[in-house]
């Protein structure tokens, strides 16, 4: 069965601050993972993805993040965030099927 | 230049009453999608339709029921609305050849 974990439910950071949410999978096959952002009242927005290759990806507003199967994991990263940051940050897994898994989300709160 | 739309942006209804959203999507994709995200932000599919022929039903109750007129559009109509039923539902799309899945503004449903 697919599944996807986000440990970290609630984080708050001072702004220029290094950010790093934890994903993690579970999943046997071939994994497309994904980091879409939800911002207050918003719809979500993609954020960057991996499907193969560089197992290192950048995506936009300076975030990115790595991919290790060893690890089963997919960490998005920031090294210097900024109080428009806040939001919902949810990973995602596209396996075999079409549909999208998604974890429980983390809420970052930025202070500025 | 809307790439996916929704319709009405909140909807609130009493029990018992039925209601649809409308979904469309001007990026030429094949597949679409409908996600309940609950009161605690979790995101789960529902549906799914690819060339509008119905590929994933996960388990939701058969008070919904989507309905898809051409590949642009997908809307879902609920029958005898529950207090559980109050969500935010979000259209995706994704094209034929790629995984990512991008999303609609959402549909704030509040059943009384």
């Amino acid at each position: 069965a697919q599944s996807v974990s986000q440990h970290n439910h609630h984080v708050i950071l001072s702004e220029a601050a290094s950010l790093e949410l934890g994903c993690n999978y579970s999943y046997g096959g071939t994994v497309n993972l994904f980091w879409y952002v939800q911002y207050p009242g918003q719809h979500l927005q993609l954020l960057l993805k991996y499907f193969s290759g560089d197992p290192l990806v950048k995506g936009i507003k300076g975030f990115e993040a790595e991919f290790i199967k060893s690890k089963f994991s997919f960490n998005l990263r920031k090294p210097s965030v900024q109080w428009s940051d806040t939001a919902e940050y949810f990973c995602a897994l596209g396996g075999a099927t079409n549909k999208l898994i998604f974890g429980t989300g983390t809420l970052l709160a930025v202070q500025p | 230049d809307t790439a996916v739309s929704q319709t009405p942006k909140y909807l609130v209804t009493q029990m018992g009453n039925d209601k649809s959203i409308k979904c469309e999507q001007n990026l030429g994709h094949d597949t679409m999608y409908w996600y309940k995200q609950d009161s605690k932000k979790f995101l789960k599919i529902m549906f799914s339709y690819n060339n509008k022929e119905l590929i994933i039903n996960e388990t939701v109750p058969n008070r919904f029921s989507p309905k898809s007129p051409d590949k642009a559009h997908l809307n879902l109509h609920i029958n005898s609305l529950e207090l559980g039923d109050s969500a935010v539902y979000f259209c995706a799309s994704s094209p034929a050849s790629d995984p990512t899945q991008y999303f609609g503004p959402g549909t704030r449903l509040t059943v009384l």
